[in-house]
């Protein structure tokens, strides 16, 4: 059992570049969720899904869009590349909600 | 404005001792509490969670401690291993839907052989 699988692990961007991080869930899980950890601070959402088909905003949603085509997928899409996007993003998943959610590894993205 | 916040951003203990982790929070809508655990290089792990109903939730060796009038909660872990060494983040949501989890900065904790 996966759980919750993000890729890539590590990538560097260049300003203005895009790219899309992957989410995959194996657990049949409603709900899934995007959150970036900057160096010392906590996760802060980005968007969440609470099916397929359904998406919404979460505290920082600027500059990355998401899409939710299956149960199992939850990619995000980074258009334009900024320096300001570099974090470690994380993919969670749940059943009920983000309560007892489960994380993938994370995803380290650097712009420079 | 940090409606969580994790004052201490370092702990160390000894092993065997008690430690103490504490959260403040600015938000009186927030109705349900989570602690996460997270070592290097993984994602979070749920560790225990408390209702605005109660004011006391054990599992094992962890105690979550809720003070509703204060905005303050607290994690217990007794005896303290070396294993627990890592981050502890707070979160808190308006509901146990939990959604919108905000989380606190961390903690990182250190037992000490």
């Amino acid at each position: 059992n996966a759980g919750v699988t993000q890729t890539p692990k590590f990538r560097i961007l260049k300003i203005g570049q895009s790219m899309t991080l992957q989410c995959a869930q194996d657990m049949n899980h409603n709900y899934m969720y995007w959150y970036r950890q900057d160096p010392g601070m906590g996760l802060k959402l980005i968007y969440y899904s609470v099916g397929a088909g359904i998406t919404d905003k979460g505290e920082v949603p600027n500059g990355y869009n998401v899409s939710r085509s299956t149960t199992e997928d939850f990619p995000l899409r980074l258009e334009l590349a900024a320096p300001s996007q570099t974090s470690v993003y994380f993919c969670a998943s749940s059943f009920t909600g983000v309560g007892q959610a489960f994380f993938g590894q994370g995803t380290r993205l650097t712009v420079v | 404005d940090q409606q969580v916040k994790q004052n201490s951003p370092s702990l160390s203990v000894q092993e065997g001792r008690i430690s103490i982790l504490n959260c403040d929070y600015t938000n009186s809508m927030f109705d349900y509490f989570l602690w996460y655990k997270k070592y290097p290089a993984e994602g979070p792990t749920f560790l225990i969670s408390i209702s605005s109903i109660k004011d006391k939730n054990e599992d094992g060796r962890f105690t979550v401690f809720l003070n509703k009038s204060a905005k303050h909660l607290s994690l217990h872990i007794v005896p303290s291993q070396p294993g627990d060494s890592a981050v502890y983040f707070c979160a808190a949501s308006v509901d146990n839907a939990g959604n919108m989890l905000t989380f606190g900065g961390g903690t990182r904790l250190m037992v000490k052989p």
